[in-house]
């Protein structure tokens, strides 16, 4: 069963403090994975596309990395304006539809 | 890039009735996608709308719970039936806009209380 994962399910931390957000996934012909940011409220942002393992795309604070069985999303001194849920989905060949993972919610404090 | 625009943005309905959303899009696109998002947690595909076809249902997901329209490629109702607490969520319409990536694009979302 195709399976997208995001850990951990929350993460709090100081503002200017580093860290990563993890997306695990296990799918049958993976043609993107795609990152994105919620806010309350609201519909998903798309932030990021990968394609292919290797690949690293950045805007501002935040960088995503792709492997062949997790994606990452390094958040660099991060600000409380970058507090959101982050979503992870893969879309497979031949279709464009969507499977998220869980989500990160990620608070940042001043 | 698209531009969607969903109404309502919210409501609160009685149980056993329904409630159409509707989805707007500014541009042409081959399919448009309802998600549904139950509170706390992440998306869940309920079904595909193509234009000038039946729409595509997910597995737990059924035409005479969630009937969509889709009469043209800028438009697209969901309807969600008979409703229960239960469906209690917030809907989303999504789109991949023709001739350009794979990202997908969503409204803002119909968020839908069943009192």
């Amino acid at each position: 069963e195709d399976q997208v994962t995001q850990s951990p399910e929350a993460l709090r931390l100081q503002e200017g403090e580093s860290s990563s957000l993890n997306c695990s996934y296990t799918v049958s012909g993976l043609r993107g994975l795609f990152w994105y940011r919620q806010d309350p409220g609201k519909g998903p942002e798309f932030l990021f596309t990968l394609y292919s393992a290797g690949e690293e795309k950045e805007k501002e604070r935040l960088k995503a990395t792709l492997t062949k069985k997790e994606s990452f999303l390094h958040i660099t001194a991060p600000k409380p304006e970058d507090s959101a849920t982050y979503l992870c989905a893969a879309t497979l060949y031949n279709t464009d539809k969507l499977i998220f993972g869980t989500g990160t919610r990620l608070q940042v404090f001043p | 890039s698209a531009v969607i625009s969903q109404k309502p943005s919210r409501d609160i309905c009685q149980r056993g009735t329904s409630l159409t959303i509707q989805c707007q899009v500014d541009s042409q696109v081959t399919m448009m996608f309802w998600y549904r998002q139950q509170p706390g947690q992440s998306l869940t595909l309920i079904a595909t709308a193509n234009q000038g076809s039946e729409a595509t249902y997910e597995s737990g997901f059924v035409i005479d719970k969630f009937p969509i329209s889709r009469p043209n490629l800028t438009f697209s109702t969901l309807t969600v039936s008979n409703m229960s607490p239960e469906d209690s969520s917030i809907y989303l319409c999504s789109v991949v806009p023709q001739g350009e990536g794979t990202e997908a694009f969503f409204g803002q979302g119909t968020r839908l209380t069943v009192v």
